[in-house]
């Protein structure tokens, strides 16, 4: 059974700073996996999707990897702003479905002037 | 094009109520996903529907929750009776097709249920 796993649950930071939020999964055959950002009151928007072949995207300031072996990913904000603060959720789509993804609690993340 | 719309935005309960969770998806969309996301934890796959069928419920509770997306109108998400532990956010989201529809869902902004 996949689970996705997100550490730290919350993270605070100043203005400025280079961070990583990590995202972990027990089942190494994935098909791909995403970040999604979420805002209070607002939907999922999603940031990045890596396919199981590849090993990183970028997205201006946004850099996720992807380490399938370690059953690992990453993603990293440079250069963090107020606005960046939100929920980061994870979420791995499953090779058995077409459409189920398997999601971790979220990193939310506050980025402080 | 509109998003995906959810209705009410919030929804308050008593115990032994009906909630009714209306998802509208985007427009030439006709896969239907619901998710339900408790407090503290990630969404969690419910149902998946497509016009007038159920495709896979196996996330949904097997009691006092059903689901439907009719020919016309939006796709529902009921619950019976509800009790305190369904208070959580449900969101809704669709897609084009199913071909694989993992990476190309869209959500809507979820319904938030308090059940008092």
């Amino acid at each position: 059974k996949q689970e996705v796993t997100q550490i730290p649950a919350a993270l605070s930071v100043p203005e400025g700073e280079n961070l990583v939020l990590n995202c972990s999964f027990t089942d190494s055959a994935i098909y791909n996996l995403q970040w999604f950002r979420q805002d209070p009151g607002k939907g999922l928007t999603s940031l990045l999707l890596i396919q199981s072949s590849q090993r990183e995207q970028t997205s201006g300031r946004l850099n996720a990897s992807l380490d399938k072996s370690s059953g690992r990913s990453t993603l990293y904000i440079a250069a963090s702003q107020p606005g960046d603060s939100a929920t980061y959720l994870c979420a791995v789509g499953a090779v058995w479905s077409n459409y189920q993804l398997i999601w971790g609690a979220g990193t939310k993340l506050i980025i402080k002037p | 094009n509109a998003g995906v719309m959810q209705n009410p935005r919030h929804l308050v309960r008593r115990r032994g109520q009906e909630a009714r969770l209306r998802c509208s998806p985007m427009k030439g969309h006709s896969h239907v996903y619901w998710y339900r996301q408790l407090p503290e934890e990630g969404l969690k796959f419910m149902v998946y529907l497509q016009k007038e069928n159920i495709i896979d419920e196996s996330g949904m509770p097997k009691e006092r929750f059903s689901a439907e997306f009719p020919k016309e109108g939006p796709s529902i998400l009921r619950i019976q009776q509800v009790v305190r532990g369904d208070s959580a956010a449900y969101f809704c989201a669709s897609s084009l097709s199913t071909a694989r529809s993992t990476d190309t869902q869209y959500f809507g902004p979820g319904t938030r249920l308090t059940v008092l």
